[in-house]
């Protein structure tokens, strides 16, 4: 596609229940990442996939998140009950091997109530 | 490990003025690239300029101009002419060069609101 794509743009969900969060990045991008940000704060970074490698999952903050990447495409981000804390903007973005820079999807909200 | 700090958390100015946000950043690498990204309430995060590390030249992007001070780790943007669309948050952000350059570090960002 033309850009990185997210989807469920918002995402409205009960305390508990598990949800998940897809990003389709730019076609030929082998870097993909993925970026939690809250209301009017910076990025946090959760996780990184790079090629075949292994993901650096060194940002995700509890065993309630995990993320995957299939045929190193697409990636979910799956959140496992919910809390009203992991209320936020996710972001994804995807590079090049030859990293220059990143571009970004338009991100889903997530609002845990 | 890299840091990148964004010393101003909210900045005003008139349209039509300048002004200069600042960054400043750690990193033991000698190779990587810099960003600005812009992040307007439509949340799309936009590149607004970048720098290589190894070019001396500040980087220029029409009315976007930075100042990049490699030895002392510092990179501003500075933005002239102020427009009411460059209302926004403004990110600065450090990616190592190369392959398999891991992930990339984000300053907590600058609000900026231009008034007109």
């Amino acid at each position: 596609g033309a850009g990185v794509s997210q989807s469920p743009s918002n995402k409205v969900t009960e305390k508990g229940k598990d949800v998940e969060l897809r990003c389709d990045p730019i076609s030929g991008h082998t870097a993909l990442y993925w970026y939690r940000q809250s209301l009017g704060q910076g990025l946090e970074f959760l996780i990184y996939f790079q090629g075949n490698s292994a993901p650096d999952k060194s940002g995700l903050p509890s065993d309630r998140f995990s993320a995957e990447r299939t045929g190193g495409s697409v990636s979910t981000l799956t959140i496992q009950r919910t809390q009203q804390e992991d209320s936020a903007v996710y972001l994804c973005a995807s590079t090049t091997y030859a990293v220059t820079e990143a571009f970004f999807g338009q991100g889903t909200r997530l609002t845990v109530v | 490990a890299q840091t990148v700090t964004q010393s101003q958390p909210e900045m005003s100015v008139q349209e039509a003025e300048t002004v200069t946000l600042s960054c400043t950043y750690d990193t033991s690498e000698n190779n990587y690239y810099l960003f600005w990204y812009k992040q307007p309430p439509s949340r799309q995060m936009i590149l607004v300029i970048r720098q290589e590390a190894y070019k001396q030249q500040n980087a220029t992007e029409n009315r976007f101009s930075v100042n990049f001070q490699k030895a002392a780790k510092s990179f501003s943007l500075k933005i002239s002419d102020s427009q009411l669309g460059d209302t926004a948050m403004y990110f600065c952000a450090f990616m190592k060069r190369g392959t398999n350059a891991g992930k990339s570090t984000f300053g907590d960002g600058t609000t900026l609101t231009v008034k007109p």
